[in-house]
């Protein structure tokens, strides 16, 4: 079966731009998580959709926001970009419940300059 | 608040040598834990599960609720274990905490 699909895998924006990054979970799966990887902080949570609502949220700006579609397919936004959110973005994708485990797409890498 | 530690940012052994990376966490609930794998070029992979308590590709990893720790082990390190390690805990409200990771290179 086809695994997680993140695109695009790479992207190159200036700051104060806005960007969309588009996750295709493995089919069944109706959790979507997203995380931001960066060399000094590691794999930060940004959020997780289940069932078309955002379930869980890390503790990240308003500036960064996502949605889920009824296909579970997972988009997340990041507007006014700042230098800083340069990072490879990651999504997994779960059945959802506890104990399942996640299945990490190959990310998206964002540089914004 | 949930806590993963991995105190060790990266660590080199020789290729036959024991090796283990530490992890320990901190967590009011009843944890879940996980080793996360993503070798070079790769993407992250789930490498085992406590429930599990099984051995994958030579580790294992038994959860210590005393100490906090869910260390990973392996008796003798191969130069195809060279990875990124990361240590994985879940929430009861299923969200997914990582750690800092731990670079293992084994040395030939």
């Amino acid at each position: 079966k086809a695994g997680v699909t993140q695109t695009p895998r790479y992207l190159i924006k200036t700051r104060g731009q806005q960007v969309t990054l588009s996750c295709s979970p493995i089919s069944g799966h109706r959790s979507v998580s997203w995380y931001q990887q960066t060399p000094g902080q590691g794999l930060q949570f940004l959020f997780e959709y289940f069932s078309e609502t955002q379930r869980n949220k890390g503790n990240f700006p308003g500036r960064f926001s996502g949605r889920q579609f009824s296909n579970s397919r997972s988009e997340m936004n990041v507007s006014t970009l700042e230098l800083g959110d340069s990072a490879l973005y990651l999504c997994a994708s779960s059945l959802g419940g506890q104990g399942d485990g996640y299945t990490f797409g190959s990310g998206t890498r964002l540089t914004v300059v | 608040a949930q806590r993963v530690t991995q105190p060790e940012k990266l660590l080199s052994v020789f290729k036959g040598a024991p090796v283990e990376l530490k992890c320990n966490y901190s967590y009011s609930g009843s944890p879940e834990l996980f080793w996360y794998v993503q070798y070079s070029r790769q993407r992250l992979q789930l490498l085992l599960r406590h429930i599990s308590r099984e051995s994958i590709k030579g580790f294992t990893a038994d959860l210590n609720k005393g100490e906090t720790s869910f260390h990973l082990k392996k008796p003798f390190a191969q130069e195809e274990d060279s990875a990124m390690y990361y240590c994985a805990l879940l929430t009861g409200a299923n969200n997914l905490f990582f750690g800092t990771g731990t670079r293992l290179t084994v040395i030939p």
